[in-house]
């Protein structure tokens, strides 16, 4: 199957600084690339749509400016949280589509983000 | 909108016994995906079962297989001869594409335990 994958899976950074997530696709080119926000013992949160080569589709209450997306390549997405606070904190999830294969979702490991 | 209920937080029984999962989903949308997705302790988003909503025929796929029902939005999970291995947490998604890509909405997601 296809392999998508995270990085760093876990990161701890100071508030008010910004840590960047990457998310690859291994052995396909991913036009678009979803990004999900999982709290503790909740479910997944779709944050934004992100297409490659254009800009992102934020999904109703989430903050462009605090999570910048870029999807510059066929094969890479990432996600900055800008200046993160404690309440960031949070289990952070892309997926990425193969065209091929539309109706299946390829999830990466997840990186779980701790602010302190 | 769309919208995946799942009614049961937490369920629990003992291997090799026969467990069922409900879901229920709300759309006006008459062509979709559902899909069951298992989410072990090591937080990895792994694709269950899947399910056309054109398909009159329920998935199934191994020990795992689906009671579709449409006209009642209705997509319940039975896992059959449960193993040890199944204790996850599981999450219904409904799937609709979007300008070419396909959105998932979840449940909140089952905690079912095995118990040897």
């Amino acid at each position: 199957g296809a392999v998508v994958s995270q990085h760093p899976s876990r990161v701890i950074c100071k508030s008010g600084t910004s840590v960047k997530i990457e998310c690859r696709s291994l052995d396909f080119q991913a036009t678009t690339m979803f990004w999900y926000r999982q709290f503790p013992k909740q479910s997944l949160m779709l944050m934004a749509t992100s297409n490659e080569g254009s800009k992102a589709t934020y999904e109703q209450g989430v903050e462009k400016d605090k999570f910048l997306i870029n999807h510059a390549s066929l094969t890479l997405s990432t996600l900055t949280v800008t200046s993160a606070h404690p309440e960031d904190s949070s289990f952070y999830i892309c997926s990425a589509r193969d065209p091929p294969r539309d109706t299946e979702a390829f999830f990466g490991q997840g990186t779980r983000l701790t602010v302190v | 909108a769309q919208t995946v209920t799942q009614s049961q937080p937490e369920m629990s029984v003992q291997e090799a016994e026969t467990v069922t999962l409900s879901c229920t989903y709300d759309t006006s949308e008459n062509n979709y995906y559902l899909f069951w997705y298992k989410q072990p302790p090591s937080r990895q988003m792994i694709l269950v079962i899947r399910q056309e909503a054109y398909k009159q025929q329920n998935a199934t796929e191994n020990r795992f297989s689906v009671n579709f029902q449409k006209a009642a939005k209705s997509f319940s999970l039975k896992i059959s001869d449960s193993q040890l291995g199944d204790t996850a947490m599981y999450f219904c998604a409904f799937g609709l594409f979007v300008q070419g890509a396909q959105k998932l909405v979840f449940g909140q997601g089952t905690r079912l335990t095995i118990n040897p």
